[in-house]
C-alpha cells in the first residue's frame, strides 16, 4: 500500500513556463514533507521541504504547498528551464521516534522543452 | 569530502556471491541512512544508523542483509548468497539529526546486478 503516491509519471513542459508536481499521501502522521532531484547515475538531491505547520514554502524558483486537509502537496517551478528536466521525488516524514524515515514516491519525470 | 560518497558505483555478481557496500557520510553527521531503489520505484527505507549503533534495521528485507557502521562514521552494507531479486541502487544518506526535522542528503549509489 503506497503511502506517497506520484499519480502523474511523466510532465512535459515549455522553457519559461510553471511546472507543477503532484504528490498525495495517505499517512495522517507524516508531517514533514520534502522533494528531491534526481538525475540519471545520480543520487537525489535535496530541492525544498515543508514542514506541516506551513501551508507554502518558497526558495527562489521553487514554492512548495501542503494542504493538509486534502493531504495533498505540490511543487511549483517558474520559470521552468532546461535543466531542470530530471525525476522529481516526492517524501515524507513522520513525527516522533519515527522521523528518520523518509518514505518515497515513485517519482514524476520532467522534461523542459527549449 | 563534501558529499556522501559511495563505493562501488557499479558491482556485477554473480548469484550466491557475498557483496560489501560502503558508504562515507557527510563530515559531522551522525546519522546514517541505507535505502534501495528497485526500477521504476522510489527509495525504500532499510536501516538507520544513529552514531555506531543501528537503532532502525526494520526495513532490512530478510537476514542475508547486514549492516555495521563500527566507528560512527563510514558504514558497510552486507549481503549474503546474493539473489537476482537483490538487483537495485543501494543509496546511503546521512543527516545531522540536530532537530526534530531534518535534511537527508543522499550519495550517488551504488548500482548492484546479480547475474
Amino acid at each position: 500500500d503506497q503511502q506517497v503516491k506520484q499519480n502523474s509519471p511523466s510532465l512535459s513542459v515549455q522553457e519559461g513556463r510553471i511546472s507543477i508536481l503532484n504528490c498525495d499521501y495517505t499517512n495522517s502522521m507524516f508531517d514533514y514533507f520534502l522533494w528531491y532531484k534526481k538525475y540519471p547515475a545520480e543520487g537525489p538531491t535535496f530541492l525544498i521541504s515543508i514542514s506541516s505547520i506551513k501551508d507554502k514554502n518558497e526558495d527562489g524558483r521553487f514554492t512548495v504547498f501542503l494542504n493538509k486537509s486534502a493531504k495533498h502537496l505540490s511543487l511549483h517551478i517558474v520559470p521552468s528551464q532546461p535543466g531542470d528536466s530530471a525525476v522529481y521525488f516526492c517524501a515524507a516524514s513522520g513525527s516522533g521516534g519515527s522521523n528518520y524515515k523518509l518514505t518515497f514516491g515513485k517519482g514524476t519525470l520532467l522534461t523542459v522543452n527549449p | 569530502g563534501a558529499g556522501v560518497s559511495q563505493t562501488p558505483s557499479n558491482k556485477v555478481t554473480e548469484k550466491g556471491k557475498y557483496v560489501e557496500l560502503r558508504c562515507d557520510p557527510i563530515s559531522g553527521h551522525t546519522a546514517l541512512y541505507w535505502y534501495r531503489q528497485s526500477l521504476g520505484q522510489g527509495p525504500e527505507f532499510l536501516i538507520y544508523f544513529q552514531g555506531t549503533g543501528a537503532a532502525d534495521d526494520s526495513g532490512l528485507p530478510n537476514d542475508r542483509f547486514f549492516a555495521v557502521r563500527p566507528e560512527g562514521s563510514v558504514s558497510t552494507l552486507k549481503i549474503q548468497r546474493t539473489e537476482r531479486g537483490d538487483s537495485a541502487v543501494y543509496l546511503c544518506a546521512s543527516s545531522r539529526r540536530d532537530g526534530l526535522t531534518e535534511t537527508q542528503y543522499f550519495g550517488p549509489g551504488t548500482r548492484l546486478l546479480v547475474l
